[in-house]
């Protein structure tokens, strides 16, 4: 599996936009990016993926870079609920173990 | 509704005894994983099945083993032989081979310490 950077913390303030930025150099040309959040004791949930595009949901958007070396999660605004620690990971699509590897991910913080 | 429900919540273990944790789905997925949480640390496999009466070893097996007798369930069992077995234990489930979302779906945890 490809390896991720991420930073171990960053600071928003509410009702701001968040970019939480990761880092992928040995990504393949068929790997997904993904994003999970856990809550304060809480099991991880997904955010959003994605291959090429950049991709939006209700709860967040993805930009990937276009030489897919690099991507940037953003909220676009901020809440307190957003605190949480992010993960990035990198998944070979199709691939018979499907085995999502955590990182320690970035701790967000966020002030009101 | 759907979803992945975990029993216990909270686990309290003297040294020694072997404990079992429960994990139930009525997603219909396929595959089951169980994931070792410790504080300020991602997440680590501990085994996954793909099918029933089928599993795998994770990155981190020893001292654990799970059964996959249902679709619906697969239960951890944190024997004597875990040397360290105090942490979050989270259990997750998916299509299998993750299907064209990758998402997987976790449980709210079982946080077992051992006195």
């Amino acid at each position: 599996d490809a390896k991720t950077t991420q930073p171990n913390s960053m600071e928003s303030n509410e009702e701001e936009p968040v970019h939480l930025p990761c880092n992928h150099s040995t990504i393949s040309g068929t790997d997904y990016i993904h994003w999970y959040r856990q809550l304060p004791s809480q099991g991880p949930e997904y955010v959003i993926h994605g291959l090429t595009s950049n991709v939006n949901n209700r709860m967040a958007s993805l930009a990937i870079a276009e030489d897919r070396k690099s991507s940037t999660l953003i909220l676009h605004r901020a809440t307190l609920r957003d605190a949480a620690v992010y993960y990035c990971i990198v998944l070979i699509y199709g691939g018979s173990q499907g085995n999502l590897i955590f990182g320690k991910g970035t701790k967000l913080s966020v002030k009101p | 509704d759907g979803g992945i429900t975990q029993s216990p919540k909270y686990l309290f273990r003297k040294e020694g005894q072997n404990v079992t944790l429960s994990c139930e789905q009525n997603l219909n997925h396929d595959a089951m994983y169980w994931y070792r949480q410790d504080p300020g640390q991602g997440l680590r496999l501990i085994y996954y099945s793909q099918i029933v009466n089928d599993f795998q070893k994770g990155d981190i097996a020893e001292g654990y083993s799970v059964s996959r007798e249902k679709k619906e369930s697969f239960p951890l069992t944190v024997t004597s032989a875990q040397k360290n077995p105090t942490a979050f234990y989270l259990c997750a489930s998916s299509t299998r081979g993750l299907g064209n979302t990758g998402e997987l779906f976790f449980g709210e945890g079982s946080r077992l310490t051992v006195l």
